[in-house]
């Protein structure tokens, strides 16, 4: 059981807007730490979409944004395109553990 | 090109070792906090072990603690993974990956198969 709680998955049509959450606890997102969100294509490694809440490296479309509030984080995805059927992760912090990175345990995205 | 470059992936029986490097290129690799985070098959991503930028400080998950050293070579640029007393649970993909804000590079990831 992951310290982040994400859906197993979310669908969308070919140019709807799609929203994967992000929730965490008063010890990692809501103690004020950044969330990071890291898109993982089938067969491949991740790739970081989303740094420090909600800014975009450079190369990745502004389809993709991410958006923080309390204990809780959002990526979006608009103008959903056949290429963004892939795994999503949301990645923080967490004070209370040893570990302290911590994963949520990833939505897979269907683009029916 | 920014790249990272695992390797000594494999097949091992139980409790016994391997060791995985990761050479990186193309950023300055002295200045960077280095992570290991794996994969089991068909499985989430979960943080291993991690390593300051001069190598004097390290952490590990509570599943790896006492079993896994991880290490780094700046001259080299060069990170490692000592991994003892393996078990069937350890088998994933170890991917290495630099941490500034977010994770980012990425290797492309070597697979430890842990089975007699």
């Amino acid at each position: 059981q992951s310290v982040l709680t994400q859906p197993p998955s979310v669908s969308g049509a070919p140019g709807q807007r799609v929203t994967i959450s992000c929730t965490g606890s008063s010890s990692n997102i809501g103690a004020g730490y950044d969330v990071h969100w890291y898109q993982q294509l089938p067969g491949t490694a991740p790739k970081l979409l989303i740094y420090g809440n909600s800014n975009r490296p450079s190369g990745v479309p502004d389809r993709f944004s991410g958006s923080k509030s309390g204990t809780s984080a959002s990526l979006a995805i608009t103008g959903l395109q056949a290429e963004d059927e892939a795994d999503y992760y949301c990645q923080s912090y967490d004070s209370s553990l040893s570990a302290h990175v911590v994963f949520g345990g990833g939505t897979k995205l269907t683009v029916l | 090109e920014v790249q990272l470059v695992e390797s000594g992936g494999g097949l091992v029986q139980p409790g016994g070792s391997l060791r995985l490097s990761c050479a990186a290129s193309g950023f300055t690799f002295s200045s960077y906090w280095m992570h290991w985070v794996r994969q089991a098959p068909g499985k989430g991503l979960v943080w291993v072990s991690r390593i300051n930028s001069d190598g004097s400080s390290t952490s590990y998950a509570d599943s790896v603690k006492g079993r896994f050293t991880i290490s780094r070579d700046n001259a080299k640029n060069t990170l490692y993974l000592q991994m003892n007393s393996l078990r069937a649970e350890d088998t994933a993909v170890y991917y290495c990956a630099a941490y500034y804000d977010g994770f980012d590079p990425w290797g492309q990831g070597t697979l430890v198969t842990v089975s007699s």
